[in-house]
């Protein structure tokens, strides 16, 4: 399967726990991104990547979340001290180019479940 | 600030009538305008994008900066059109997603 790819694709943790979650782009694609989605919600932008640079972080990313992209390949997203209110769907997506050309590949996601 | 609209939450339409879901976006530059659409069990995927001025799957979407519309369309309604559909605006770089509507072809 040569599309996007997040692990796992299913997390059930504690209310306090730290979590990880994990997003391999298309190769050949420089663009990376993060988005949340609750149950009845569209997919709501959380952060992007362009190669290793983070160049935007939504208001709904608090400080208790933090993203990654070392070398520009995957992308790696921590929730620390999980919160109940952050149990979602986490999608990753990538692109190869910006602007009217955005088209983005979503991954499968991952389910969070805080308990 | 940008803002996508979608004001039905749930639409449902019998085989062979047409489809129309609708979508108004809110955006002080020039809108870049797609729909993505999620099937059953599969992930969310881009159906078609404004500046294409495509078709896809029987499915049409015009922009209308008066109205600041970008309604999705298609004339004939088919069982596999059934999922979930998704307007989004690009602006400053990302897309912001509408609610959604969820689609139901009846049989």
């Amino acid at each position: 399967d040569t599309g996007v790819s997040q692990n796992p694709r299913h997390k059930i943790t504690k209310r306090g726990q730290n979590v990880t979650f994990r997003c391999d782009p298309i190769s050949e694609h420089n663009r990376l991104y993060w988005y949340r989605q609750t149950l009845g919600q569209g997919p709501e932008f959380l952060t992007y990547f362009q190669n290793e640079a983070q160049l935007e972080k939504s208001r709904l990313l608090s400080d208790r979340f933090s993203a990654e992209r070392p070398k520009g390949s995957f992308s790696t997203l921590e929730i620390q001290r999980t919160e109940q209110g952050d149990s979602a769907m986490y999608l990753c997506a990538s692109s190869s180019r910006g602007g009217s050309n955005e088209k983005l590949f979503f991954g499968s996601g991952t389910q969070l479940s805080v308990l | 600030a940008q803002r996508v609209t979608q004001p039905e939450k749930l639409l449902s339409v019998f085989k062979g009538a047409p489809v129309e879901l609708k979508c108004n976006y809110s955006y002080s530059g020039s809108p870049e305008l797609f729909w993505y659409v999620q099937y059953s069990r599969q992930r969310l995927q881009l159906l078609l994008r404004h500046i294409s001025r495509e078709s896809i799957k029987g499915f049409t979407a015009d922009l209308n900066k008066g109205e600041t519309s970008f309604h999705l369309k298609k004339p004939f309604a088919q069982e596999e059109d059934s999922a979930m559909y998704y307007c989004a605006l690009v602006g400053n770089e990302k897309l912001t997603f509408g609610t959604g509507t969820r689609l139901t072809i009846i049989p």
